[in-house]
């Protein structure tokens, strides 16, 4: 089915590693999105871009770090896990129009211990 | 700058009752408003939306109407079913200096009791 695919679904890292999410969309969307959603708030947004090659910061981008080499694929890398950083993370695709909407992954659950 | 805040939950109702949810917004222009459904344990998605003032949006027995002189985008259902249950969040996009940024609420968790 097409959408957007985000692994792993689940990671527990110590404090100081460093991992990649994966996202990767089958849509041809200009733009995708990276969120993280802390319990029982809203969506924040970490990172967006608008095509390859092109990427631009959120609302809360530090500690992480993005990269766009193609339309498909847009990876979140965390260099030096924090605890702060515990969180359940959603990458979204969108076309660049105001009432297209978001299609969302089903998101990475990640804890630093 | 923009804004969107959702009545905070969570909301419990019985099989069959009616449901609203309250939502306004802030912004600057004309934004587009959306609904987004939250199951548990997955990703959000699109429920409905709307464009332009006095749209209906409607899907799966949820409508939502954009109202501008209240600036108020609230989303009722007449007959809520068990499987309803999720979170809800509200959301609007609106264009800023070229591109299109979207704006969250906060979520509103919806209980419905058999």
């Amino acid at each position: 089915n097409a959408g957007v695919t985000q692994t792993p679904k689940f990671r527990i890292l110590k404090i100081g590693q460093s991992m990649t999410l994966q996202c990767a969309q089958d849509m041809n969307h200009n733009y995708m999105y990276w969120y993280r959603q802390d319990p029982g708030m809203g969506l924040k947004l970490i990172y967006y871009s608008v095509g390859a090659g092109i990427t631009d910061k959120g609302e809360v981008p530090n500690g992480y770090n993005v990269s766009r080499s193609t339309t498909e694929d847009f990876p979140l890398r965390l260099e030096l896990a924090a605890p702060s950083q515990t969180s359940v993370y959603f990458c979204a695709s969108s076309y660049n129009r105001e009432d297209y909407g978001y299609t969302f992954g089903s998101g990475t659950r990640l804890t630093v211990v | 700058g923009d804004s969107v805040t959702q009545m905070e939950g969570p909301v419990t109702l019985s099989e069959e009752a009616f449901l609203t949810i309250n939502c306004t917004y802030t912004a600057t222009g004309y934004p587009s408003l959306f609904w987004y459904v939250q199951y548990p344990g997955e990703g959000l998605q699109l429920l409905l939306k709307a464009t332009k003032a006095d749209d209906k949006g409607s899907n799966k027995g949820f409508e939502a109407t954009y109202r501008k002189e209240t600036t108020s985008f609230h989303l009722e259902k007449g007959s809520v079913q068990v499987s309803d249950s999720a979170v809800y969040f509200c959301a609007l996009s609106s264009p800023t200096s070229g591109t299109y940024k979207y704006i969250f609420g906060t979520g509103t968790r919806l209980k419905v009791l058999a």
